[in-house]
């Protein structure tokens, strides 16, 4: 067990709704990292948080954002679904967000688009 | 730009056998820093292995081995007399800079392991 919590397990919808996904951090962890699983991109970055405040931007949609709340907690919403965006969405945290430092996984949600 | 490559998309062998995983990075930052993670079939990454570019000293941890190699922007995972636990997709990653620098991971395409008894 990694100590971060995602949920929902699995999420499916359809194409132009939205959904939210959480993410709780490892205790004592201030940066919380987004990540997308997709057959044909892989394992991308989407966005990293640290202590409530964006802190790096990689391959992330317009249709997607992002926030982290004072309880150190973060939420990803993406909207107007594409079929495109079924893949498995991962939160990492890390205790400071240094490049040195391990980032430790959720087990992930799996959104279908269908 | 930073870039990972794992070149074997697959790899089957059976139990008992040693197996070696390639992972060869490119950054034109000094500081950086290389991982293996662990992708089992039920799907979460597991975190695996930590090395910083100052520290070419092999690693090894039971029957998991690192090299690290800089002349060759190497960093290979062997698994010394494989189980049949050890089928997952294992990935290479890389994280450029320190102090305040982004911290997130590149990820390499990762290698499908598979063991047969």
């Amino acid at each position: 067990d990694s100590g971060v919590t995602q949920t929902p397990k699995h999420l499916i919808t359809a194409t132009g709704q939205r959904v939210t996904l959480r993410c709780s951090p490892r205790s004592g962890d201030l940066s919380v990292y987004w990540y997308q699983q997709s057959l044909d991109q892989g394992l991308q970055f989407l966005i990293q948080y640290y202590n409530g405040e964006e802190r790096a931007k990689g391959n992330i949609l317009e249709r997607f954002s992002a926030q982290q709340f004072p309880d150190l907690h973060s939420e990803l919403n993406l909207s107007s679904l594409e079929l495109g965006d079924s893949a498995l969405y991962f939160c990492a945290s890390s205790a400071s967000g240094q490049g040195h430092q391990p980032q430790h996984f959720g087990d992930g949600t799996r959104l279908s688009i269908l | 730009a930073q870039k990972v490559t794992q070149a074997q998309t697959e790899i089957s062998v059976v139990e008992k056998e040693d197996v070696t995983l390639d992972c060869v990075y490119e950054t034109r930052d000094t500081t950086y820093y290389l991982f293996w993670y662990k992708q089992p079939p039920s799907g979460e990454l597991v975190f695996l292995i930590r090395r910083n570019s100052f520290d070419e000293q092999n690693e090894i941890s039971g029957r998991y081995s690192w090299n690290f190699q800089k002349s060759t922007s190497s960093f290979n995972f062997t698994i010394t007399a494989s189980q049949v636990v050890d089928s997952a997709v294992y990935f290479c990653a890389l994280s450029v800079g320190y102090g305040g620098s982004q911290g997130n991971l590149i990820f390499g395409k990762g290698t499908k392991l598979s063991v047969k008894p």
